[in-house]
C-alpha cells in the first residue's frame, strides 16, 4: 500500500529537548515536503527536498532543520523546541509529474505539544 | 510573490443542495492549482487540478472546480452536496517555475446537514 508513515503520531515534550519526526515514504518519490498546520493559518511550508541531498527553505523555516541522505526518508528536527511550535505537522510526497505538476500524497499527521 | 485567499472560514448546505467553496489565488505566471480536503484526525487528501486545459476539472467524490482566469478564481462545487462532505478543504497553488514550493489557502470548513 502507498503511503507516507509519520512517527510518533502524538508527542508532548518540553522547552530545549531536540526531538526527531521521521517521515517515511514507500512510493519511491523524488519530492517531499514538510508543512505545519495552525487553526486560521491553514498550512505552512517548513522545508522540502527535490532529491536525495537537496533541500531549501519554506515559508517558516526557523527552528527546524531537516536532510535527505535517502530517498524515502525525509525527518524534521526540532534542535530547541519552542512553545511557539507546538502544531499539527505532516509531511508530503509528490506524485511525478511534467515539470512538478503532480499531487502531493500526504502523511497522517504528527501532533506535537511543546510545553 | 504567491497566495492563495479562502474568503470563508465555514461553508453550512443542506444536504441535495448545490455547494460552491470559493478560492481566489495571485501568483506569477500561469498557476498550478489545486484542491485538498481533510477529514477529522486526518492528512489532506487530494481532490483535484488545473494545470492546463480545459478550464472545468472534475475530481474525486463528485466535485469538479471551474478555473477562471479572468477572476484569478479556482471555485470548489459539487451539483449535490452529501453529510459525508463535511470536512475541511484547502485550495493550494504554485506558480510553474517554482518547483518545490506550493502556496495553501487558510482552509473552509463545510458543514453539510441533513
Amino acid at each position: 500500500e502507498a503511503q507516507v508513515t509519520q512517527n510518533p503520531r502524538y508527542l508532548i515534550t518540553v522547552t530545549g529537548k531536540k526531538l526527531t519526526v521521521t517521515c517515511s515514504q514507500n512510493m519511491n518519490h523524488e519530492y517531499m515536503s514538510w508543512y505545519r498546520q495552525d487553526p486560521g493559518l491553514g498550512l505552512r511550508q517548513i522545508y522540502y527536498s527535490m532529491n536525495v541531498e537537496v533541500t531549501d527553505k519554506g515559508d517558516v523555516p526557523e527552528g527546524y532543520k531537516v536532510s535527505r541522505k535517502e530517498k524515502r526518508n525525509f525527518p524534521l528536527i526540532l534542535e530547541s523546541p519552542s512553545p511557539n511550535q507546538t502544531s499539527l505537522y505532516f509531511c508530503a510526497s509528490r506524485i511525478p509529474g511534467l515539470a512538478g505538476t503532480g499531487e502531493l500524497f500526504f502523511g497522517e499527521g504528527s501532533r506535537l505539544t511543546v510545553l | 510573490a504567491q497566495s492563495v485567499a479562502q474568503p470563508e472560514d465555514q461553508v453550512k448546505v443542506a444536504e441535495g443542495n448545490p455547494l460552491t467553496v470559493k478560492c481566489t489565488y495571485s501568483v506569477s505566471g500561469n498557476p498550478y492549482l489545486f484542491w485538498y480536503v481533510q477529514y477529522p484526525n486526518r492528512g489532506l487528501q487530494f481532490l483535484l487540478k488545473y494545470i492546463t486545459g480545459d478550464n472545468l476539472v472534475k475530481g474525486s467524490y463528485g466535485f469538479e472546480a471551474e478555473f477562471n482566469k479572468s477572476q484569478t478564481s479556482f471555485h470548489l462545487k459539487k451539483p449535490s452536496a452529501l453529510v459525508s462532505d463535511s470536512a475541511l478543504y484547502f485550495c493550494a497553488v504554485r506558480a510553474p517555475r517554482a518547483l518545490g514550493r506550493l502556496y495553501f489557502g487558510r482552509g473552509t470548513q463545510l458543514t453539510v446537514w441533513p
